[in-house]
C-alpha cells in the first residue's frame, strides 16, 4: 500500500497568514495526488485534483503542486473559513490511501 | 447533485448492519462509487470501490471477507452489507463518488455525502 505522510499534523495559523502543507508518498505516483477539506458535521470537500486542479467553485487562494513523491497545498491569504482539516489522497492504486490530516486552528 | 447515507446506529460486536446512499442530480449509472470512513477523532479510511455496474468491487484488507459493497442502479442507491462487525469498524461512513466508471488510476471523489455513524459496542 502507498503511504502518505502529511506534515504539520497541527498548524497555528491567524486570517491572512500563508499556509503550505506537504503531503509525501512512499513511493512515485506522477500527479495522481488530489486534496480535501473536512469540516465538523460537514461533507467532505475536493479542493484539488490530480495534483494542481483547482475544482470549480474553489476559491483561487488555494493551489496545488508537485508530482512523484512530493507534493504541496498552498492557502495564499487564510480565510475563516479555511479554518479545517486538509487530507491528501492518492489516487495511483488500490487501495486508495489518505494522509493522517493537516489541522488547521486559530 | 447529492449523496445521503442512511442506516446507521449502535450494534453489538459480531452483529450486522447494511448502510444505504442515495444519490441524486447526475447519472448514477455513469460512475464507480465508494464508500470512507473516519473513526471518530481520526482520520480517513477508504474501505470499498465498485464499478459502474457493479462487475468490479475492491476492499481495504481490513474489511475483506466481512464487508460487501453493493449497488441498485434502477434506485441510484449505494449499499455497504456489514457483517462481524468490530469496535474497530466503529466510524462515520462516507458515500463518495468516483470520476469515472471503474476504480481506475487517476479518478478521485468528486462529490460525498455527510456520512453516517455506525457505533460497534457492547
Amino acid at each position: 500500500d502507498i503511504q502518505l505522510t502529511q506534515s504539520p499534523s497541527f498548524l497555528s495559523a491567524s486570517v491572512g497568514d500563508r499556509v503550505t502543507f506537504t503531503c509525501r508518498a512512499s513511493q512515485s505516483i506522477s500527479v495522481f495526488l488530489n486534496w480535501y477539506q473536512l469540516k465538523p458535521g460537514k461533507a467532505p470537500n475536493l479542493l484539488i485534483s490530480a495534483a494542481s486542479t483547482l475544482q470549480s467553485g474553489v476559491p483561487s487562494r488555494f493551489s496545488g503542486s508537485g508530482s512523484g513523491t512530493d507534493f504541496t497545498l498552498t492557502i495564499s491569504s487564510l480565510q475563516p473559513e479555511d479554518f479545517a482539516t486538509y487530507y491528501c489522497q492518492q489516487s495511483y492504486s488500490i487501495p486508495r490511501t489518505f494522509g493522517q490530516g493537516s489541522k488547521v486552528d486559530i | 447533485v447529492q449523496l445521503v447515507e442512511s442506516g446507521g446506529g449502535f450494534v453489538q460486536p459480531g452483529r450486522s448492519l447494511r448502510i444505504s446512499c442515495a444519490a441524486s442530480g447526475f447519472i448514477f449509472d455513469d460512475y464507480a462509487m465508494n464508500w470512507v470512513r473516519q473513526p471518530p477523532g481520526k482520520g480517513l479510511e477508504w474501505v470499498a470501490g465498485i464499478s459502474w455496474r457493479g462487475g468490479s468491487v475492491n476492499y481495504t484488507d481490513s474489511v475483506k471477507g466481512r464487508f460487501t459493497i453493493s449497488r441498485d442502479n434502477a434506485k441510484n442507491s449505494l449499499f455497504l452489507q456489514m457483517n462481524s462487525l468490530r469496535a474497530e469498524d466503529t466510524a462515520f461512513y462516507y458515500c463518495a463518488k468516483g470520476t469515472l466508471s471503474d476504480i481506475l488510476t487517476g479518478s478521485w471523489f468528486d462529490i460525498w455525502g455527510q456520512g453516517t455513524l455506525v457505533t460497534v459496542s457492547s
